[in-house]
């Protein structure tokens, strides 16, 4: 299957740093990627869409001027948390949706990212 | 509004079989999917219907009836390292992924 990468894992932080994290598709272009954010004992919240080449889309009460995303390659897309806050602590996941001939597109996701912010 | 519900929690015995079932309203439809997530890691990709049936693969199959707004995932001999969280996902008529909040499941000896 696709493999999909994310770079920290985990990364502690103090309030009002930014912190980035990066997602990689690692066997396939990924013309759009997705970036969740994943509270404790929580479902997936869908926080953007990533399109390569173009601005993200935000999901609706998600701040685009403090979650910068940027897809400027078909194998990379990065989420920058700017200036974070201790309500910003949660595990971040990333996924790509490889398009394949003859099947419908699948989301695939990387290991995912803790943040904590002290 | 759009909406899928799954149980939140179900206990089963080790090499027993379990269904998780899920129904969705949704905006249209244009597939179903199920991930597995384990406690602290990213969902792992399952099984997807965009037909009525059931599709199998290997110890775990997939069911899904459009008509009625339904879909299940079965889990046959079942193992201890099957104890995670089974994430529902419909994919609407904008082809966006609406999530479940998932279903946690405990594989009891």
């Amino acid at each position: 299957g696709a493999v999909v990468s994310q770079h920290p894992s985990w990364v502690i932080c103090k309030s009002g740093t930014s912190v980035k994290i990066e997602c990689r598709s690692l066997d396939f272009q990924a013309t759009t990627m997705f970036w969740y954010r994943q509270f404790p004992k929580q479902s997936l919240m869908l926080m953007a869409t990533s399109n390569e080449g173009s601005k993200a889309t935000y999901e609706q009460g998600v701040e685009k001027d403090k979650f910068l995303i940027n897809h400027a390659s078909l194998t990379l897309s990065t989420l920058t948390v700017t200036s974070a806050h201790p309500e910003d602590s949660s595990f971040y996941i990333c996924s790509a949706r490889e398009p394949l001939a003859g099947e419908t597109d699948t989301q695939y996701f990387g290991p995912g990212t803790r943040l904590t912010v002290l | 509004g759009q909406n899928i519900d799954q149980p939140t929690e179900m206990t089963a015995t080790e090499g027993a079989i379990v269904q998780i079932n899920c129904t969705y309203q949704t905006s249209g439809f244009n597939g179903l999917f199920w991930y597995q997530q384990h406690a602290g890691e990213a969902p792992t990709f399952l099984s997807y219907n965009v037909l009525d049936g059931l599709e199998e693969k290997g110890r775990f199959s997939s069911f899904l009836s459009r008509s009625k707004g339904y879909s299940y995932l079965l889990l046959k001999e079942l193992q201890m390292k099957d104890s995670a969280s089974y994430l529902c996902a419909v994919k609407d008529s904008n082809y966006q992924l609406i999530w479940g909040a998932g279903t946690k499941l405990i594989i009891k000896p």
